[in-house]
């Protein structure tokens, strides 16, 4: 049973416009939700976070949009530039009880200079 | 200074076989995990462990194994290899809770023939 979900496995933007990428989950009891970044051969690694108290985290060009009514959350990234191309994995976790998060299928996004 | 590392990166191996993986974070981090991720880029949690408990998804078969000599070590054996075992396997390290984001080795390709 998945309880991260990224429907989109891939796509497509050209540098400089906006990227979005989108994650559902299922689970109400999550309460913490991260965004990694994963290149080929490499593990993945952490980009962004947001806290089920707060509807927007913002670092930089990335900025993570959190629903809760509607146990939705994305990913912005603006300007997309070439090496932000890279697969992009959600995962949300529960801030209580077993520390282990849930990941997405992920979604390779593809930044065309 | 690589923070976590695994050993090897690639693994071929027949059906049948016993073999294990290494991991070692410099972090200084309390908790480690194993994920796999399978043919469907799925990433899913094979083990956490801390100094204190170690905490088993249920759905991994008793063939897989972890072993921590240490804190700053969290080695996976696999034994009677089979070929659904074939999937890159990623190793993890975090303070206590997700809080701070995992980091993850570069992973290993196990590939069994």
């Amino acid at each position: 049973d998945q309880q991260v979900k990224q429907n989109s496995p891939s796509l497509s933007v050209q540098e400089g416009r906006i990227s979005i990428l989108n994650c559902d989950y299922t689970n109400s009891m999550f309460d913490y939700f991260l965004w990694y970044k994963k290149y080929p051969a490499e593990g993945p690694t952490f980009l962004i976070s947001i806290s089920s108290i707060k509807d927007k985290n913002e670092d930089g060009r990335f900025t993570v949009f959190l629903n809760k009514s509607a146990k939705h959350l994305s990913l912005h990234i603006v300007p997309s530039q070439p090496g932000d191309s890279a697969v992009y994995f959600c995962a949300a976790s529960k801030q209580t009880g077993a520390n282990n998060l849930f990941f997405g299928t992920g979604t390779r996004l593809t930044v065309i200079p | 200074d690589t923070a976590v590392s695994q050993t090897p990166k690639y693994l071929v191996t027949q059906m049948g076989n016993d073999k294990s993986i290494k991991c070692e974070q410099n972090l200084g981090h309390d908790t480690m995990y194993w994920y796999k991720q399978d043919s469907k880029k799925f990433l899913k949690i094979m083990f956490s462990y801390n100094n204190k408990e170690l905490i088993i998804n249920e759905t991994v078969p008793n063939r897989f194994s972890p072993k921590s000599p240490d804190k700053a070590h969290l080695n996976l054996h696999i034994n009677s290899l089979e070929l659904g075992d074939s999937a890159v396997y990623f190793c993890a390290s975090s303070h206590q809770g997700p809080g701070d984001g995992y980091t993850f080795g570069s992973g290993t390709r196990l590939t069994v023939v």
